[in-house]
């Protein structure tokens, strides 16, 4: 199984700042294609999770340009420019490349 | 605008069994494939279950191979799970998800306990 370790567990920010988040696979997530399956999530409290960015770094609908993803093979980072409040929750990183799909233990953001 | 409404949910107790239901709408659903992904109380996400767009395949972890069954009605736009032989340790809000986790629904709480 793919095993997605992410980083920092959690992070306390102030409003304005840029904080990344660290996101490393047991194995490369590059599929057969030639596309990397990465993705990053976003679950704010009480909520259901939503997909910020797919294939390491195309933002989806609506997802505003403070965020961006980077990365390649096994090393993956998502940015955040200039935090606000609605930013907070738990980040997750998932790959879709390999079976199982597997998610990182997710990073909590919080605003100082 | 995409839609995903799972129903289903509920208190079972060990052994029992339990079916899901998620019916999909705003988009084309036999065009893409789905999945059940899970999250216990406090916990991460976990994925459960994937299945084709075209139903012929279907693909599990091994925390449910052979008690969790995907299956999907492409007439109906809608995505099923079975759920056999439940265990304690299968409490968790139930989400559908379309390809990729591009989208989510509001997720079912399915309660394991005697």
């Amino acid at each position: 199984d793919v095993v997605m370790t992410q980083t920092p567990p959690s992070l306390s920010v102030a409003i304005g700042q840029s904080v990344s988040i660290s996101c490393k696979s047991s194995q490369s997530l590059v599929y057969s294609d030639g596309k990397t399956y990465l993705h990053w999530l976003l679950q704010s409290s009480g909520r259901s999770p939503k997909r910020l960015i797919y294939q390491v770094s195309n933002l989806d609908s609506g997802v505003p340009d403070r965020f961006s993803g980077t990365g390649s093979q096994k090393d993956f980072t998502l940015k955040i420019s200039r935090v606000e409040a609605k930013d907070l929750g738990v980040y997750y990183c998932a790959q879709t490349t390999h079976f199982p799909l597997t998610f990182g233990s997710g990073t909590k953001l919080e605003i100082k | 605008e995409v839609q995903l409404v799972e129903t289903g949910g509920g208190l079972v107790q060990p052994g029992r069994s339990l079916k899901l239901s998620c019916v999909a709408s705003g988009f084309t659903f036999n065009n893409y494939w789905m999945s059940w992904t899970r999250q216990a109380p406090g916990k991460g996400l976990e994925w459960v279950a994937s299945i084709t767009n075209s139903g012929g395949s279907t693909y599990y972890p091994d925390s449910v191979k052979g008690r969790f069954t995907i299956s999907r009605d492409n007439a109906q736009n809608t995505l099923y799970l079975q759920m056999n032989s439940l265990r304690s340790e299968d409490t968790a809000t139930y989400y559908c998800t379309r390809e990729g986790f591009a989208y989510w629904g509001q997720g079912t709480l399915v309660t394991v306990s005697s």
